[in-house]
């Protein structure tokens, strides 16, 4: 299975902050991968996905790049309503699987 | 505006199965691909499988082969999922989710998600 490992695990960041989000798989996914915010008690909700295009509806802060092994989310000005869990996921082999998320939280 | 909405909540013994619903509207379900996926309290997503609307094929998760079965009703346009010989490792929230008709596995949409608790 290709692993998924996403850092920080946590994350604190001031209003308008730009924070950045990494997820490293354990072998090439030629860009298979999206991107997931879940707010608490919810379900996830897709933000991004083939590494950087932006899903319909999503704020344009919120950005993907990478390529191979590497892929980072990236928001450009905190926002409250951004305070979540942000989860990234491969598409490039079954098992799909998940990165363990980043809790982003306002300082 | 498609929708996917889930059983409710279901508490469990050990040992049982439960069947857990998704049942989907806007959209022609034959068309498309139901992803199954579980999260444990504070922890990450796992795959447990998918289906195809159209013929009820099946791709398994490796981890979940012989305690999840996934089934379609395309009379009904709802996906099904039995989970069987269940455990505390078993307790957990279960979302179906929908990806796109070109790529099945960015979940574009979500349910509401369904809380199973296994305790005697």
């Amino acid at each position: 299975d290709i692993q998924m490992t996403q850092s920080p695990a946590s994350l604190s960041a001031s209003l308008g902050e730009t924070v950045s989000i990494e997820c490293l798989a354990s072998e090439g996914i030629s860009n298979d991968l999206a991107w997931y915010q879940q707010k608490s008690g919810k379900s996830p909700q897709l933000l991004i996905y083939a590494a950087s295009r932006l899903q319909d509806g999503v704020p344009s802060r919120f950005s993907g790049s990478g390529s191979g092994t590497r892929y980072s989310l990236k928001i450009s000005g905190m926002q409250p309503e951004d305070e979540a869990d942000y989860f990234c996921q491969q598409s490039y082999k079954y098992p799909l699987t998940f990165g363990s998320g980043t809790k982003l939280e306002i300082k | 505006e498609v929708q996917l909405q889930q059983s409710g909540a279901e508490l469990v013994k050990p040992g049982a199965s439960v069947k857990l619903s998704c049942k989907t509207s806007g959209y022609t379900f034959s068309n498309y691909y139901m992803s199954w996926l579980k999260q444990m309290p504070g922890q990450n997503i796992e795959w447990i499988g998918n289906i195809y609307g159209g013929n009820g094929g099946t791709g398994y998760n490796q981890k979940f082969k012989g305690k999840a079965t996934l089934t379609v009703d395309k009379s009904s346009s709802t996906a099904y999922m039995d989970l069987s010989s269940l455990t505390s490792e078993d307790s957990a929230v279960y979302f179906c989710a929908r990806g796109y008709r070109y790529n099945p596995n960015w979940f574009a949409y979500w349910g509401q998600g369904t809380l199973v608790t296994v305790s005697s």
